[in-house]
């Protein structure tokens, strides 16, 4: 089955400086790569996603990036704030090839210091 | 928005008891799933289900059991809960929902606020 690795477990960066998580899959036919934030007493929160037919997605001040071949995909977070405090948590799943369900990392906590 | 509504915030239970956790999804979704979150182990799959009537195991299914008796309604049950059983437990439904972005829909999952259970 599918396999993600999450790095780091922990980041702590100044406030308006940039974030990078890093995330590896095992499976070659995982096409939809999805990233989430959970805040404490919450449930996870899309932010956001990439698909394997593109390399790059940006969000404001999110940006995702996917490298089929090497099997990695990273969070791109800049000019960060105070509220990015959170757990990141990596995804990974291969729709429409029976197997929807979704494999997680191990999640990232990132602080940022004001 | 899609919503995903788990019954209880809290609960604690005793060893041996039957638990019931309710999950309810409002966008006739088909996909539904149970992970469970522990500290430094990340969010693991316990049981998820197609379609109703349908379930099939995830990667940490034992001591668990579910039900799909209704589309909108997923229910995770622990026969005889155990202390290592004490954990965050999340539900989620996977289709077609609003992309605010866009206008238009995209395919995702949307994630309950969870349950934390505490067996004791």
């Amino acid at each position: 089955g599918e396999n993600v690795e999450q790095h780091p477990s922990t980041l702590s960066v100044q406030e308006g400086d940039s974030a990078v998580i890093k995330c590896t899959y095992s499976d070659s036919a995982s096409n939809y790569f999805p990233w989430y934030k959970q805040e404490l007493g919450k449930g996870p929160q899309l932010i956001i996603d990439i698909r394997s037919n593109v390399g790059e997605k940006k969000d404001q001040r999110i940006a995702v990036t996917l490298n089929k071949t090497a099997k990695h995909f990273s969070l791109h977070i800049t000019e960060t704030q105070p509220e990015d405090s959170a757990v990141y948590f990596c995804a990974a799943s291969a729709l429409g090839f029976g197997n929807e369900k979704l494999t997680f990392g191990t999640g990232t906590r990132l602080t940022i210091i004001p | 928005d899609v919503k995903v509504t788990q019954s209880s915030r809290y609960l604690v239970k005793r060893t041996g008891e039957k638990v019931f956790l309710e999950c309810v999804q409002d966008m006739d979704h088909e996909n539904m799933f149970w992970y469970r979150q522990d500290p430094g182990l990340g969010l693991r799959l316990i049981y998820f289900s197609y379609d109703v009537k349908m379930k099939e195991k995830g990667d940490i299914p034992e001591g668990y059991s579910v039900s799909r008796e209704k589309k909108e309604r997923f229910s995770l049950i622990l026969e005889s809960a155990s202390t290592n059983q004490t954990s965050m437990y999340l539900c989620a439904s996977r289709g077609a929902q609003p992309d605010t972005r866009t206008g238009g829909a995209v395919d995702g999952y949307t994630f309950g606020s969870g349950t934390r259970l505490t067996v004791v």
